[in-house]
């Protein structure tokens, strides 16, 4: 099936600093979504991405679809202790079902 | 805000004991999934759902089941808790033809003791 590679694992930074993370994969999406997930709760839809090349922003979030399809990154600017969670990046083709990846653990210390 | 709702949020049972774990939604989706997760671990799709009496085993085997009599309800029972149950449940909802992404609900924390 599809894989979706997501890094990096973890992240420990300090309040203030920009965070990126990427997601690839071996197969092509047509939609490619960022999740985050507070603990204890269920992810939450940050930013979806329609098209290649997109590039599009929440706030402080900015996620981008890669030329290929094949991958994509978010980034996080100025860091703050709220942002101290897991982010997973999903990819859809079509109707499918969505694939995720194995998230991204964020700490954030003040 | 969610319309997805899950009961309970946490449940602490015994070895041996059947359990049910709730989920609705007041949105119409037509597909239905079961997610199973450790702390801080990925998400394992343990069952899946496209409509009204179709149900289908996801990626992760598991020993629960699920059914689907209504389009807003998708429960998950256990019928024999075990220690290894212990996770937690997060169930999610979407719709055919767009790709909007799922709609999570908050989860069921099980402990089984």
């Amino acid at each position: 099936g599809q894989q979706l590679n997501q890094s990096p694992q973890s992240m420990f930074i300090q309040e203030g600093e920009d965070v990126s993370m990427n997601c690839t994969s071996s197969s092509i999406f047509n939609t490619w979504l960022w999740y985050k997930q507070d603990p204890g709760e269920g992810p939450v839809l940050l930013i979806a991405l329609y098209k290649a090349g997109e590039l599009t922003s929440n706030g402080r979030l900015t996620a981008q679809f890669g030329i290929t399809r094949k991958d994509s990154f978010l980034n996080i600017s100025a860091s703050i202790p709220s942002d101290v969670g897991i982010y997973f990046c999903a990819g859809q083709l079509g109707n499918n079902d969505m694939r995720f990846g194995a998230g991204t653990r964020l700490t954030v210390k003040p | 805000e969610a319309d997805i709702y899950q009961t309970p949020r946490y449940l602490v049972i015994g070895t041996g004991k059947k359990i049910t774990l709730e989920c609705s939604q007041t949105m119409g989706h037509d597909k239905m999934y079961w997610y199973q997760q450790d702390p801080g671990m990925e998400l394992h799709l343990i069952h899946y759902s496209y409509g009204v009496n179709s149900t289908e085993k996801g990626d992760l085997s598991s020993e629960s089941t699920v059914s689907r009599i209504r389009t807003e309800h998708f429960p998950l029972t256990l019928e024999s808790a075990r220690p290894s149950h212990t996770s937690q449940y997060l169930c999610a909802s979407s719709v055919s033809g767009r790709t909007y992404g799922y709609t999570f609900g908050s989860g069921t924390r099980l402990t089984v003791v």
